[in-house]
């Protein structure tokens, strides 16, 4: 069974601290992966997507990395900001074409001052 | 990037009634997707909507509960049908992105409450 584990599922940092969110995933075969941005009461907003062949990729502040051979990928934020408060969702993509997703539960950022 | 509207962003309704969200997309789409994410939970697809044709439905949803409409390219409908308590979810429609490889676009999704 396809799934994706996130870690870890809540997190309280002080705003300008770096931290990193770790993403799992058991999903087979593997197309990409993609991290999103979910704040309350709106829908993910799509941060990075990576494929088989890509390890890194940064979106301002934001930051993902993919290791395909253990399955696992992290989102690291930089230098946190208020506004980074919110539900950070790692999203797997089986191959096969249609809409294979599976979505991790998310981990809750909260940046406080 | 394409842009949805989703309609409407809340509502609190009363059990054993309906409710019809609408998304309307600013560009033309094959598929549409609708997702329910109940408290605390990932998001989980209904079904995949495809316009000229009746929707798809994943295990555990049935047409007669959420009945959906795809009358054209850029618009669809999801109806959450003699709803319970159990109902209270945030439901999200979704697009696949046709600028940006592999990449989809999510409504701002309908907060629910059944009392």
């Amino acid at each position: 069974k396809n799934q994706v584990e996130q870690s870890p599922q809540s997190l309280i940092i002080l705003e300008g601290k770096n931290c990193t969110l770790q993403c799992n995933y058991t999903v087979s075969p593997f197309s990409n992966l993609r991290w999103y941005k979910q704040d309350t009461g709106r829908g993910p907003v799509s941060l990075t997507i990576m494929t088989f062949s890509e390890n890194t990729k940064s979106n301002g502040r934001y930051t993902a990395t993919l290791d395909a051979d253990t399955k696992q990928s992290s989102l690291h934020i930089t230098a946190s900001q208020l506004s980074d408060s919110a539900s950070y969702i790692c999203v797997v993509s089986a191959a096969g074409g249609g809409n294979k997703l599976t979505f991790g539960t998310g981990t809750q950022l909260k940046v406080e001052l | 990037s394409a842009v949805i509207s989703q309609k409407p962003s809340r509502d609190i309704c009363q059990r054993g009634t309906s409710l019809t969200i609408q998304c309307q997309v600013d560009s033309q789409v094959t598929m549409m997707f609708w997702y329910r994410q109940q408290p605390g939970q990932s998001l989980t697809l209904i079904a995949t909507a495809n316009q000229g044709s009746e929707a798809t439905y994943e295990s555990g949803f049935v047409i007669d509960k959420f009945p959906i409409s795809r009358p054209n390219l850029t618009f669809s409908t999801l109806t959450v049908s003699n709803m319970s308590p159990e109902d209270s979810s945030i439901y999200l429609c979704s697009v696949e992105d046709a600028v940006k490889l592999y990449g989809y676009t999510f409504g701002s999704g309908t907060r629910l409450t059944v009392v």
